[in-house]
């Protein structure tokens, strides 16, 4: 059973902080690593995509990939209170796979 | 910006009746995707299509379910006999490749409700 484990929160930031959100996952053969955000009543909008370990940066979002460890983390920079929302974290399993595996999601709020 | 769309929103229906939830991807997309979401809990994969084929399906999706691109636009999900707890978020993806960071943008969503 392919298992991805995030924090449910809900986390609460101050608005310009750092939001730090993370996930672990089970399956050791998992290739692509997907964060999505959801506001409640909406479907998931993807926000980063990440297959090689390390750091990926775009706008104020970094994902983090750390395969050894079996972890994806993603940052959120200069918090707004627009980003209040869920993160779901998504993993795709092994080269020839079509699904994609979500956790729970983590609420997050950002404070004004 | 292209962006996958479903139809309905909102789909209300009695226990036992047929439903057909109709999506059209984005248009240069060869990978399509059939998730859902019961009200509080994860978004689960239902099925994936390529090539006017199931590629992969889970356990969730028995004799029931179907899927069909009728034509070279719509992709449908049909549940034959409804049950109570078939009431969730049913939410179209599509990709436009399978390897690497293949990613999957999502529609809106069809919310159905069963009675």
């Amino acid at each position: 059973q392919k298992e991805v484990e995030q924090n449910s929160g809900p986390l609460s930031v101050p608005e310009g902080a750092i939001a730090s959100l993370n996930c672990t996952y089970s399956d050791r053969g998992s290739q692509s690593f997907f964060w999505y955000r959801q506001y409640s009543g909406k479907s998931p909008e993807l926000i980063m995509s990440i297959y090689s370990n390390g750091d990926k940066e775009d706008g104020r979002f970094t994902a983090q990939l750390n395969k050894a460890s079996q972890y994806v983390s993603l940052l959120i920079r200069d918090s707004q209170p627009s980003d209040s929302a869920t993160y779901l974290c998504a993993v795709k399993a092994e080269a020839g796979s079509y699904q994609l595996t979500f956790g729970k999601g983590t609420k997050l709020s950002v404070i004004p | 910006e292209p962006e996958v769309t479903q139809t309905p929103s909102h789909q209300v229906t009695q226990m036992g009746q047929e439903v057909i939830l109709r999506c059209v991807p984005i248009s240069n997309h060869l990978y399509f995707y059939w998730y859902r979401q019961i009200l509080g809990q994860k978004v689960e994969f239902l099925v994936s299509f390529y090539n006017n084929e199931i590629s992969e399906k889970s356990e969730i999706f028995d004799d029931q379910f179907s899927v069909e691109r009728p034509d070279g636009s719509n992709f449908t999900l049909k549940i034959r006999s409804t049950k109570l707890e078939d009431s969730a978020m049913y939410f179209c993806a599509s990709s436009d490749r399978l390897a690497g960071a293949a990613e999957q943008y999502f529609g809106p969503g069809t919310r159905l409700t069963v009675t």
